[in-house]
């Protein structure tokens, strides 16, 4: 089994939908990143979490939001999905003292039409 | 300027070519160095790590850092069909929060 899963794998949504992915690890680790992955951009840091009660803002907050439901579950919203919100996001999980290694989960492709 | 620049790509090779992949970085409070693999329709995996000036070698793969020029290149000797994927650099600033910032990735195809 995968040590970090992702869902939905593919979502197609409307603007102006709120829309929730999803994220679960196995990998005991405390840490959980959001990222996004654009053409030509790279991969960006929406959200990251250190513990249960630690969120903070990456580089691209706007427009989104997390909730850090347990140890293993972090969970991205996008309140009002818009069109330039379309993209590759993914999940990454790190343990507290290896902050750089990130193990990835599988990616949600979202279409915001 | 990007904190990190990488070529695109496509690279296109035969297969047991040599392959070099490289970025370039600004900021020279940069201290460790990763290179990621992304398959199609999958999340990049950790292939490499450096911290340090000079080479590293596991297997086929080789990591060149050279930070008086802020200069990373990924090797591969004996390229394979296999290989073909996106290569993402991957840098971590040592102050309190790691954060990595990666390159955009260069895609390489193998052609067997």
């Amino acid at each position: 089994d995968a040590d970090v899963t992702q869902t939905p794998r593919n979502r197609i949504t409307k603007t102006g939908k709120r829309i929730m992915l999803e994220c679960s690890q196995t990998k005991g680790h405390d840490r959980m990143y959001w990222y996004r992955q654009d053409p030509g951009l790279g991969l960006r840091l929406i959200y990251y979490s250190f513990d249960v009660k630690d969120i903070n803002k990456g580089e691209i907050s706007d427009g989104y939001s997390v909730s850090r439901q347990a140890q293993a579950k972090f969970s991205l919203s996008l309140e009002s999905a818009i069109p330039n919100q379309t993209a590759l996001y993914f999940c990454a999980t790190s343990l507290t003292v290896s902050t750089d290694t990130q193990y990835f989960g599988p990616g949600t492709r979202l279409t915001v039409l | 300027q990007k904190e990190v620049e990488q070529d695109p790509g496509p690279l296109s090779v035969p297969e047991g070519a040599i392959v070099s992949l490289n970025c370039t970085y600004s900021n020279s409070a940069f201290q460790y160095f990763m290179w990621y693999r992304q398959y199609s329709r999958k999340g990049p995996e950790l292939l490499m790590y450096t911290y340090s000036s000079g080479n590293k070698e596991d297997g086929r793969f080789t990591a060149q850092v050279d930070k008086s020029s802020k200069y990373i290149s990924l090797f591969i000797r004996d390229s394979q069909p296999s290989d073909s994927a996106t290569y993402l650099c991957a840098i971590v600033m040592n102050t309190g929060f790691q954060k990595l910032v990666f390159g955009t990735g260069t895609r390489l195809l193998v052609s067997p």
